[in-house]
């Protein structure tokens, strides 16, 4: 187990452009997350989901953004038409079911600028 | 909805010296509370977290934390840090088991 992995770990874009970022859970968990982080803010949610299902997403999530999860394992958060609002720290987070509390282990986080 | 609010934006504290985070929260219904740590260029990773029982929780690395639900506040305590606790901290609460609501953290700055 190596832990929740973020891919890139940074990007540079410029404004128009569209990104994917991917994010690798924890083998054995069935939750995933993602949340974004501006300067000088903490993280805020965006969607998460149970295996291959997105159950909510967060009204921060505008149209430009699509988080997929295909076959409940790896995700893809994909920005089209990036803006410069969009600068940010994207991350992913997972987590297994089945307690009162089940404890999110975060990524390092993939650091967007667009130019 | 859940929010957090963290009093202090910087901590400066020297090495040994204690240290307390504030962090108040307000929610509408019960509610877990976790306080998180990043140390630089890592990911956030869990210090210690409230769910039930004893109001007090301690990290393994001694820190602690109460809940307090008169006051609605959640602070972290250390009696004595290290350089090596320099770090930003953040706190959290979950309405339920899934999504997160952070504070705006507090960065931690150790001086020996």
């Amino acid at each position: 187990d190596t832990g929740v992995s973020q891919d890139p770990r940074h990007k540079i874009t410029k404004r128009g452009q569209n990104v994917t970022f991917r994010c690798d859970p924890i083998s054995e968990h069935n939750r995933l997350y993602w949340y974004r982080q501006t300067l000088g803010q903490g993280p805020e949610f965006l969607t998460y989901f149970q295996n291959e299902a997105q159950l909510e997403k967060s009204r921060l999530l505008s149209d430009r953004f699509s988080a997929e999860r295909p076959k409940g394992s790896f995700s893809t958060l994909e920005i089209q038409r990036t803006e410069q609002g969009d600068s940010a720290m994207y991350l992913c987070a997972s987590s297994s079911v089945g307690g009162p509390y089940n404890e999110q282990f975060f990524g390092p986080g993939t650091r967007l600028t667009v130019l | 909805a859940q929010s957090v609010t963290q009093l202090d934006s910087q901590v400066p504290v020297f090495e040994e010296a204690p240290v307390e985070l504030r962090c108040n929260y307000s929610s509408s219904v019960s509610v877990y509370l976790f306080w998180y740590v990043q140390y630089p260029n890592q990911g956030l990773q869990l210090l210690l977290k409230y769910l039930s029982g004893s109001t007090l929780v301690e990290s393994i690395n001694g820190f602690e934390a109460e809940f307090n639900k008169s006051q609605t506040s959640f602070h972290l305590r250390k009696p004595s840090v290290h350089i090596s606790d320099t770090a930003e901290y953040f706190c959290a609460v979950s309405e339920r088991d899934y999504k997160l609501s952070f504070g705006a953290g507090t960065t931690v700055t150790v001086r020996a």
